[in-house]
């Protein structure tokens, strides 16, 4: 079983809606939880970036961790085309330690 | 502000052959990285360095080396490519070691081995 877990999609959705985006992880350890995205042919960028329970919004993203469930979410409100990419989860288990990442949901916002 | 650059885009080998791929960032981090990124895996993690002059291994070291040439600059060698090593491989560097130092990535390196 992977440590982190991702849907791999694809995601389609109209121009407008909002999108939820999931990681399920096995490993109640996990502190640091990071969604980066991903356009295509290039590397990806950190989005959101938060540290152990709770909500961190930044303009149309809101990065949302439940570890009791061991669950993270992003969502995007007013999706744009220009949102269209991959994005991959990533978590670590401490502020030293290594990155691990989801592999990926892409996602395609249809105008 | 070019962040990380990678060399070459593209590359296609033969089987046993070697290269080095390139890295080189402009930021004045301390940690550089290698991944590669293969469909339904995610990123993996090849090798690390968390500062000049200190390299460790990832969770795929095997088949690679690396060096770190100064501050800037963190290459990845294969020297004898297998098809398995067919990936696309990306560079990344970060002010210090860390889930909260964010990662700058390079858009990457595609390599192809026949």
């Amino acid at each position: 079983q992977k440590e982190v877990e991702q849907d791999p999609g694809p995601l389609s959705v109209p121009e407008g809606a909002i999108v939820s985006l999931n990681c399920t992880y096995s490993n109640s350890a996990f502190q640091y939880f990071m969604w980066y995205r991903q356009y295509s042919r290039k590397g990806p960028e950190l989005l959101m970036y938060t540290y152990s329970s709770g909500n961190k919004e930044d303009g149309r993203f809101t990065a949302q961790v439940d570890k009791s469930s061991k669950y993270i979410s992003l969502f995007i409100r007013d999706s744009q085309p220009s949102d269209s990419a991959t994005y991959l989860c990533a978590m670590s288990y401490s502020s030293a330690s290594k990155i691990i990442f989801g592999s990926g949901t892409r996602l395609s916002i249809r105008p | 502000n070019a962040g990380v650059t990678q060399t070459p885009k593209f590359q296609v080998l033969k089987t046993g052959q070697s290269m080095t791929l390139q890295c080189a960032q402009d930021m004045n981090h301390n940690s550089m990285y290698w991944y590669r990124q293969d469909p339904g895996m995610g990123l993996r993690l090849i090798y690390y360095s968390a500062s000049e002059g200190t390299t460790d291994k990832g969770e795929v070291p095997n088949g690679y080396n690396v060096s770190r040439l100064n501050k800037r600059e963190f290459s990845l060698r294969l020297e004898s490519a297998a098809p398995s090593q067919t990936s696309v491989y990306f560079c990344a560097s970060s002010a210090g070691q860390g889930a909260n130092q964010p990662q700058h990535f390079g858009d990457g390196t595609r390599l192809s081995i026949l």
